[in-house]
This record gives C-alpha cells, structure tokens and sequence, in this order.
C-alpha cells in the first residue's frame, strides 16, 4: 500500500525565514496531496493542496511543489510568524481512493 | 469550525469496555471517514462511509467497528477496549465519496482507556 515519509521531524526557525518540510511517497497512482496543520490539541485544517497534473501551487506564503517523477512534494512557508508554530502533515490519496495516508508530522517552532 | 461535530470531546473507560464515538458531518457532505491519532502511529486511516454505504476500509481492528446512518451522522464502535486503544479519533466528512477533495476535519473525540 501507499507509504509516505515526511522530513523533518522537527524544525525550529527564525521569524521571518522561511521553512520547508518535504514528503515523498511510494505508490505512482497517487494524485492528491494535501497539507494540514495542525495546532496543539485541535484539529487537522487544510491549508494548501495539489493535484498531480500540476507542478506548483501557491497561496500568499505557502506553496507546494510537487515532483511526480521523484514521487516527492514539499511545503514551503515564506516569512514565517510566530502562528504558523504547529505539527504540519502531508498526505497522499490514490485514483480512486479517498482515503489519505499521512505523513508522521513536521513540529514546526517559529522562534521570534 | 469546519461544520464537522464530534461527541464527546473525552472519554475516560476502563479496558474491557465499550465506547461509541458519533459525528455529524457537514451539511451536504455525504462521505464520512474515520481517523485515529496516537502518539506513536500518527495519523491512520480506519474506515470510510459514502451515503450510508462501506467504501474503504483501513488498518481497523475487528474490535472496531463503523456505521453511517440515514440521516449521513455516522458512529465509530470501539469494543474489548486496551490500554493501547488510547488515542485521538477524528471524524472527516468530504462532499463526494468518489474524487479527491478536501476532508474537514472535526475536533475529534479523546480516548482514555486506563
């Protein structure tokens, strides 16, 4: 079945900087992949998703690229804010399949 | 919010015991999954209901079982419960059972089994 890797585990960066946690996934007939973050106690929101017909997808200071040859995608937050601290997941949905296999999580701590 | 309701917000049980977890999706989503958050496994698929139908199944142990009725809420039974069943479980609701698109998230429901 469908298996997804998520990197780093943890990472701690200066406000203002940017982060960038990377994904890949093992099974080809994956076209979905979305981004949640999700803050301590609540629950998973989406903030950025893509589909596999397209390479790159951006929305204010998040943006997700997508390499469908190396099976890997990643998030990148630009200018980042003390908000965006929380654990972020990835996840990959085949054809046909709704349902999403996740990464095991990013804690992302934005140090001001 | 994102219009997805869970009941309760915690539960405290005992091994052995049987739990029922409900959720209500969003108006008009038809499609109802069940997610479970430990610690150790994260985020893992258990089962997906589309309008009152069985349309995918997960790593859910035969302890474990799901329903979606009529009116599209859905409940998650979990019974023998273990120590190991401790856990956060999320209910997702999606408008279709058969695309891709974005599963809402409700705030879930904490498991303690002690």
């Amino acid at each position: 079945g469908e298996n997804v890797e998520q990197h780093p585990s943890t990472l701690s960066v200066q406000e203002g900087d940017s982060a960038v946690i990377k994904c890949t996934y093992s099974d080809s007939a994956s076209n979905y992949f979305p981004w949640y973050k999700q803050e301590l106690g609540k629950r998973p929101q989406l903030i950025i998703d893509i589909r596999s017909n397209v390479g790159e997808k951006k929305d204010q200071r998040i943006a997700v690229t997508l390499n469908k040859t190396a099976k890997h995608f990643s998030l990148h937050i630009t200018e980042t804010q003390p908000e965006d601290s929380a654990v972020y997941f990835c996840a990959a949905s085949m054809q046909g399949a709704q349902k999403l296999v996740f990464g095991q999580g990013t804690r992302l701590t934005i140090n001001p | 919010d994102s219009g997805v309701t869970q009941t309760p917000k915690h539960l405290i049980t005992a091994t052995g015991q049987r739990v029922t977890l409900r959720c209500s999706p969003r108006s008009g989503d038809l499609s109802v999954y069940w997610y479970q958050q430990s610690l150790d496994q994260g985020l893992q698929f258990l089962i997906q209901y589309y309008n009152g139908e069985e349309r995918a199944k997960g790593n859910i142990l035969e302890r474990f079982s799901a329903q979606q009725f009529p009116d599209l809420h859905s409940e998650l039974n979990l019974s023998s419960l273990e120590l190991g069943d401790s856990a956060l479980y999320f209910c997702a609701s999606s408008v279709d059972g058969n695309r891709q698109e974005t599963q809402y998230f409700g705030p879930g429901t904490r498991l303690l089994v002690l």
